[in-house]
């Protein structure tokens, strides 16, 4: 059975830093590519970021271009988010997701998400 | 960026109904599209991928059509458990983007 379970999620200043990690089990992670998608409070699905099953490759929107930084450890089987310089728009919760290729695909399995606030 | 609009924003109906939720692109996604069901307190759950086929353990109630921009998805006879709210989402380019969201809610 494939599990995603997030962790890392809290409350922070804007200006601070935050790291998510997203612990995988159930299938060969390095096998898949992931990603992140966010949610803020009562809004709607935003894609974040997403990394290649080898961890070569990372697309980031743009809203976080700069200062979030996917990566993943197989020999873990985790992926992370790095997160610098986190701005009040950033609070939501982020969810950590499967895609069904080394490559690409759709997102289909799905952590139970963790809450990012930024607030002072 | 392509964006994707979804309508209506809400759909009121009664359980039996047939539900129908659009999705427009801004520009062609060829058949790049996939369609998330989100209940209150969850994550999203796939629904459909690829336009018009069943992900695991999808009842056949669920469909989806389209293509290029224009796309539905269906519920033939909505359970009391299909009130919830629908994504679609595309792959065709970066960045992803997802619809903002039709919720289907009980009358």
């Amino acid at each position: 059975e494939v599990q995603l379970l997030e962790t890392g999620g809290g409350l922070v200043q804007p200006g601070g830093s935050l790291r998510l990690s997203c612990a995988a089990s159930g299938f060969t992670f390095s096998s898949y590519a992931m990603g992140w998608v966010r949610q803020a409070p009562g809004k709607g699905l935003e894609w974040v970021s997403a990394i290649t099953g080898s961890g070569t490759n990372t697309f980031y929107a743009d809203s976080v271009k700069g200062r979030f930084t996917i990566s993943r450890d197989s020999s873990r089987d985790t992926l992370y988010l790095q997160m610098d310089s986190l701005r009040a728009e950033d609070t939501a919760v982020y969810y950590c997701a499967k895609r069904t290729s080394s490559s690409s695909g759709w997102f289909d399995y799905w952590g139970q998400g963790t809450l990012v606030t930024v607030s002072s | 960026e392509i964006v994707l609009t979804q309508s209506p924003a809400t759909l009121s109906l009664s359980p039996g109904e047939r539900a129908t939720l659009s999705c427009r692109a801004s520009q062609s996604v060829s058949n790049y599209l996939v369609w998330y069901q989100q209940k209150p307190g969850q994550a999203p759950r796939l629904l459909i991928y690829d336009v018009s086929n069943r992900a695991t353990g999808i009842p056949a109630r669920f469909s989806g059509s389209g293509s290029g921009t224009d796309f539905t998805l269906t519920i033939s006879s909505l359970e009391p458990e299909d009130f919830a709210v629908y994504y679609c989402q595309q792959r065709s380019n970066w960045p992803l983007t997802f619809g903002g969201g039709t919720k289907v809610e009980i009358k």
